[in-house]
């Protein structure tokens, strides 16, 4: 079974710029949620997509969107970019259900803006 | 939950012997506590969850230990291999959210 993709592995933006990341769930996978690793703040819940709604949301400001489609794929977007959003930006995938809680990460993708 | 910061906590252990990763949680609320594995240039890898109502559970070389009275967590390796050096995080969640809360990592590193 094929694992959790994202693409593109590597982006380089400036700062003001927009950035669009796709993440392709495992074959089955409902849930879709992405997540920001930092060094300095580790591992942070961004939203969460199930069935094409946003279900959760983290802890961040509104430039910070995203949407998922009815085969499930997701795609996250980053407006008006900040030299703090460099980031490995993770996504994961899961089953529905309110015990699935076994969440596949996909590789990421790195981030850097200048 | 914890933030990683610059610098992780760091396990130092040689090859064959078994190592200890330990995490702290603050949720007593949380149902389920899940480890996971986080190699050099990957995302985090699922390893083995605990429910709360549990004590100990095992997996394949590794067994993962629940203290609920000092929200203690741990994560025992037994055998460590060279393959095992990665960054470990615990997470803790409740069963109605689907948000994990991760907690800080510890860098395993295995010396053959």
């Amino acid at each position: 079974k094929a694992g959790v993709t994202q693409t593109p592995r590597y982006l380089i933006k400036t700062r003001g710029q927009q950035v669009t990341l796709s993440c392709s769930p495992i074959s089955g996978h409902r849930s879709v949620s992405w997540y920001q690793q930092t060094p300095g703040q580790g591992l942070q819940f961004l939203f969460e997509y199930f069935s094409e709604t946003q279900r959760n949301k983290g802890n961040f400001p509104g430039r910070f969107s995203g949407r998922q489609f009815s085969n499930s794929r997701s795609e996250m977007n980053v407006s008006t970019l900040e030299l703090g959003d460099s980031a490995l930006y993770l996504c994961a995938s899961s089953l529905a259900g309110a015990t699935s809680h076994e969440q596949y990460f996909g590789p990421g993708t790195r981030l850097t803006v200048t | 939950g914890e933030s990683v910061g610059l610098h992780l906590p760091t396990l130092s252990v040689q090859e064959g012997d078994n190592s200890i990763i330990n995490c702290a949680y603050s949720n007593s609320a949380s149902d389920y506590f899940i480890w996971y594995k986080q190699e050099s240039g990957k995302g985090p890898q699922f390893i083995i969850d605990i429910r709360s109502n549990m004590d100990k559970r095992q997996g394949q070389r590794v067994t993962v230990l629940l203290n609920k009275t000092v929200k203690h967590l741990s994560l025992q390796i037994a055998a460590t291999q060279p393959g095992d050096s990665a960054v470990y995080f615990c997470a803790e969640k409740r069963v109605r959210s689907y948000i994990p809360t991760f907690g800080r990592g510890t860098s395993l590193i295995v010396h053959p």
